[in-house]
């Protein structure tokens, strides 16, 4: 059964730091992998999706890799902000015969920027 | 236009209720989600649905009950409401066997309060 894992759980910085969040995931046959953004109170925005065969996604400050046979993944945040506080999810789905099936999530990293 | 929009957004009740939280996709996706987030924040599929097959049906009590008219709806029943089942209840939907670009949209949550 896949799990996933995501280090650190809590992770306090300065404004403007870089940073890496990571995420390990223990069954390499994965679909894609996505990365999301959760704030309190509200739902999941997607932020990155890296598909098996691609090494890496980039958006903006944000850029993923995805090592899928060693089962990790990083998303590094460049100059951070006090807007990119929030809670970072990691995901993978799965492949199956008919398709791709549901996202198996991390527990998450809480991310506080300090101004 | 919201994507992929449940409601209600917050719903308070008492044990022993019975319950339903209703979501709609306007995505034209074939596949339609039920996540719960539970107190600890670990986000765990309930529920997948495919042209309004089930496909999906992870360990979840009886009492809570999928229900899909047609592929763009997908209302979740929970009978004989436990104090256990407070969560947050996420919709999603994504487009199951589409190539590369199986991004899954989320909806922006039902926090349920079981008292």
């Amino acid at each position: 059964k896949q799990e996933v894992t995501q280090i650190p759980a809590a992770l306090s910085v300065p404004e403007g730091e870089n940073l890496v969040l990571n995420c390990s995931f223990t069954d390499s046959a994965i679909y894609n992998l996505q990365w999301f953004r959760q704030d309190p109170g509200k739902g999941l925005t997607s932020l990155l999706l890296i598909q098996s065969s691609q090494r890496e996604q980039t958006s903006g400050r944000l850029n993923a890799s995805l090592d899928k046979s060693s089962g990790r993944s990083t998303l590094y945040i460049a100059a951070s902000q006090p807007g990119d506080s929030a809670t970072y999810l990691c995901a993978v789905v799965m492949y199956s015969g008919g398709g791709a099936d549901g996202l198996t999530f991390g527990k998450g990293t809480h991310l506080i920027i300090q101004p | 236009d919201t994507a992929v929009s449940q409601t209600p957004k917050y719903l308070v009740t008492q044990m022993g209720n019975d319950k339903s939280i209703k979501c709609e996709q306007n995505l034209g996706h074939d596949t339609m989600y039920w996540y719960k987030q539970d107190s600890k924040k670990f986000l765990k599929i309930m529920f997948s649905y495919n042209n309004k097959e089930l496909i999906i049906n992870e360990t979840v009590p009886n009492r809570f009950s999928p229900k899909s008219p047609d592929k763009a709806h997908l209302n979740l029943h929970i009978n004989s409401l436990e104090l256990g089942d407070s969560a947050v209840y996420f919709c999603a939907s994504s487009q199951r066997d589409r190539g590369p670009g199986n991004t899954i949209y989320f909806g922006e949550g039902s926090w349920l309060t079981v008292v």
